[in-house]
C-alpha cells in the first residue's frame, strides 16, 4: 500500500503565478482533505473533498479552489500566487468525512518568490 | 473560535528522560482531541486521541489526558528514544454546524539525545 501520495514534492513559482497540486489518497479512501503548514506553525484546513464536490471550508480566499476525480483523487489550485502563500502543502485522506481517521502524505513544498 | 496552545520549543531531553508537552484548547461544545508527529521529511501521522473528557488516549508509551475542567490534553512519556525525536501538534476537531474542521496547535519540536 503506498500510502497517500503528492506531487511534486518541491515547487518554485513566482508572484502572480498559478499553481496545481496533485494528490492520490490511500487505497479505500474515498476523502481527501487540503491543509497549508507554514513555516513553524501547524497545519490549516483548507477545504475538504468528498463524492467530487467541496464539503467543508476553512478561512482561506477563492483564489484557492480544488477538484476530486472519480478515482478520488484530488488537485490543489492556488491562482493569483502571493509570497505568503510560501508554505507546505499536506493533503490528507480517509474513508468518509471524519478526521481522526485521516492520513497525512508527506507534502508539497511551494515557494512564491 | 477554536484554538489549541503548545509549549514552545525545542525541548531537548537525554535519552531516558520523562516527557511532558503541554497543551491547553479552546473550543465550544465537546470536541475530540489529538496528538500527532510529524518526523523530519514527512507528513504528520496520529499519535493518540481521546474523544471525551477523562479519556486517556495511549499509543507508542506516549499517553495523554482529556481534562475537561483544565481544558488540557498534555502528552508524556516516561522514557524518551532519540527515535522520538520530532515535532510534536496537539490538535482539536469539535462540531460546527454540522462540519468538523480540524484546528492544529503550532507543533513543539522535541530533540532527544544519546
Amino acid at each position: 500500500d503506498a500510502g497517500v501520495t503528492q506531487s511534486p514534492t518541491h515547487l518554485i513559482k513566482t508572484r502572480g503565478q498559478q499553481v496545481t497540486l496533485r494528490c492520490s489518497p490511500k487505497s479505500g479512501h474515498d476523502t481527501v482533505s487540503w491543509y497549508q503548514q507554514a513555516l513553524g506553525q501547524g497545519p490549516q484546513f483548507i477545504f475538504q473533498y468528498y463524492e467530487e464536490e467541496e464539503r467543508q471550508r476553512g478561512n482561506f480566499p477563492d483564489r484557492f479552489s480544488g477538484h476530486q476525480f472519480p478515482n478520488y483523487s484530488s488537485e490543489l489550485n492556488v491562482n493569483a500566487l502571493l509570497l505568503g502563500d510560501s508554505a507546505l502543502y499536506l493533503c490528507a485522506s480517509s474513508f468518509g468525512r471524519a478526521v481522526e481517521t485521516q492520513y497525512f502524505g508527506p507534502g508539497t513544498r511551494l515557494l512564491v518568490l | 473560535g477554536d484554538s489549541v496552545t503548545q509549549m514552545e520549543g525545542p525541548v531537548t531531553l537525554s535519552e531516558e528522560a520523562f516527557l511532558t508537552i503541554n497543551c491547553t484548547y479552546t473550543a465550544t461544545g465537546y470536541p475530540s482531541l489529538f496528538w500527532y508527529v510529524q518526523y523530519p521529511g514527512e507528513g504528520l501521522q496520529l499519535l493518540l486521541k481521546a474523544t471525551k473528557a477523562d479519556d486517556k488516549g495511549s499509543n507508542k508509551g506516549f499517553e495523554a489526558t482529556y481534562r475537561k475542567e483544565t481544558t488540557s490534553f498534555h502528552l508524556e512519556k516516561g522514557s524518551v528514544q532519540v527515535s522520538d525525536s520530532a515535532v510534536y501538534f496537539c490538535a482539536l476537531s469539535a462540531a460546527s454546524g454540522g462540519s468538523y474542521i480540524p484546528t492544529f496547535g503550532r507543533g513543539t519540536s522535541l530533540i532527544v539525545h544519546p
